[in-house]
């Protein structure tokens, strides 16, 4: 499973809370990157990091910000949560020529 | 740009049939290609991954997949589906260095007793 957890594993929120949701690895893995789930939409890229303070956008990046301090943490903040973020978090790291998922945080934005 | 279409959104086949899931993919360069599986509630598994070596590429749980350039397909095929089967499956399009991955929209297999 590539060492990655990811916590809260569940949340449920209200609109306009901001949100936190962390990925920790333990294999010193460079790249991390965040992804959401929705019904027909497979995983789309919110956001990864390529070393530490070192992040950039992905696909679906408004409304989401991340941090990485730490080699082993990349957080997704969601600074004031919205309905249209309800969905599926997925956490990945890259090995030299492929991708593996931690198991996945759903949040719900009431 | 790379793009992934996976043809079928549901497939429903009977226990030991075999299955097929249809992907096809656009890349303006030569691609690494992922199937990956998630059962119900859990996470992403790599079932099997290509990436420019056999073009026959046999993965995890007696699936298997063939790269075919000249139709820019990979479909995911298993001789005799299980129970255990029932899934969501992803086709994947990768550039170099496992970066850049593009998920297709999912194929959902039922397997039905």
């Amino acid at each position: 499973d590539a060492g990655i957890t990811q916590s809260p594993r569940h949340k449920v929120t209200e609109t306009g809370t901001p949100v936190t949701l962390r990925c920790h690895q333990t294999e010193n893995h460079r790249y991390m990157y965040w992804y959401r789930q929705d019904p027909g939409h497979g995983l789309r890229l919110i956001h990864y990091s390529y070393g530490v303070k070192d992040t950039d956008k992905g696909e679906v990046s408004d409304g989401y910000s991340v941090s990485r301090s730490k080699t082993e943490d990349f957080l997704l903040t969601l600074e004031s949560a919205t309905s249209s973020q309800t969905s599926v978090y997925f956490c990945a790291i890259s090995t030299a020529d492929t991708q593996y998922f931690g198991p996945g945080t759903r949040l719900t934005v009431l | 740009a790379q793009s992934v279409t996976q043809l079928d959104s549901h497939v429903s086949v009977s226990e030991g049939t075999p299955v097929l899931l249809r992907c096809n993919y656009s890349s303006s360069y030569s691609p690494s290609l992922f199937w990956y599986v998630q059962h119900p509630n859990k996470g992403l598994q790599l079932l099997l991954k290509y990436t420019s070596a056999a073009t026959l590429v046999k993965g995890i749980n007696g699936f298997e997949a063939e790269f075919k350039k000249s139709e820019t397909s990979f479909h995911l095929t298993k001789p005799s589906a299980h129970m255990s089967d029932a899934a969501e499956y992803f086709c994947v399009v990768s550039g170099v260095l496992g970066q850049n991955f593009v998920f297709g929209p999912g194929t959902r297999l039922s397997v039905l007793p």
